[in-house]
């Protein structure tokens, strides 16, 4: 089974880093790219950023460039999020997502999804 | 703020077809093609139409999607209780080089 399985949840306090993971199995991870979603709570969804662990080629949201950076272990199929200085405004719960691509190309869909990771930062 | 615009709710009685637009620009719907989630309370999103009107495997074909110019739908015909989720639209953005979202549109089956 294709899945994405994610860390479990966190509370920090306002300045404290964090790296949460998102450890994949059922398919070749080193060939798909893992986007990484925010949802506040109670609002919408929010594309933070991309990174193909073929050769960890990284994109980010212009919006939130320099605020989290994402790597990957190709060894152990798992791809991370991580704050050096965590804000009260980074409360959210945080998905990672597989993007959808066939042999002939990739859409800009998200086709697996990992079940999230709740972050609460709080003084 | 949201890039692609959706209304905030929407709603239907069982077996309804219902359908839930999303407007944007040149830059996103315009110019790429739109995918569509639906997430259950407390659930991670699921796909349920990608490039535009193509559905993943298991998704029923009750779900259909469209796009013309600037604007998409989603279409959902027979509607059922298990249907009531927030559903949210997704393009790729030339700018952002990454996918925008809408702000989501939350079903009611009455």
């Amino acid at each position: 089974e294709v899945q994405l399985v994610q860390s479990g949840a966190e509370v920090k306090k306002p300045g404290e880093s964090l790296k949460i993971f998102c450890r994949a199995s059922g398919y070749t991870f080193g060939i798909y790219w893992i986007g990484w979603v925010r949802q506040k709570p109670g609002k919408g969804l929010e594309w933070m950023g991309l990174i193909y662990p073929g050769d960890s080629d990284t994109r980010y949201s212009p919006s939130l460039q320099g605020q989290v950076s994402i790597s990957v272990d190709k060894s152990i199929s798992t791809a991370y999020l991580q704050w050096t200085s965590l804000r009260a405004s980074d409360t959210a719960k945080y998905f990672c997502a597989r993007r959808d691509c066939t042999p002939t190309g990739c859409s800009s869909a998200f086709d697996i999804w990992g079940q999230g990771t709740m972050v609460t930062v709080s003084s | 703020q949201s890039l692609l615009t959706q209304p905030p709710s929407a709603s239907g009685t069982p077996g309804q077809r219902v359908t839930i637009s999303c407007s944007g620009g040149s830059s996103d719907i315009g110019g790429n093609t739109v995918n569509w989630y639906q997430q259950l309370p407390g659930m991670a999103p699921r796909l349920l139409i990608y490039n535009t009107d193509q559905r993943p495997s298991g998704v029923p074909d009750r779900f259909s999607g469209s796009k013309s110019g600037t604007s998409a739908s989603l279409a959902i015909s027979g509607l059922q209780s298990e249907d009531e989720a927030d559903y949210y639209c997704s393009a790729r953005h030339d700018t952002v080089n990454g996918p925008v979202f809408g702000g989501g549109t939350k079903l009611t089956v009455l």
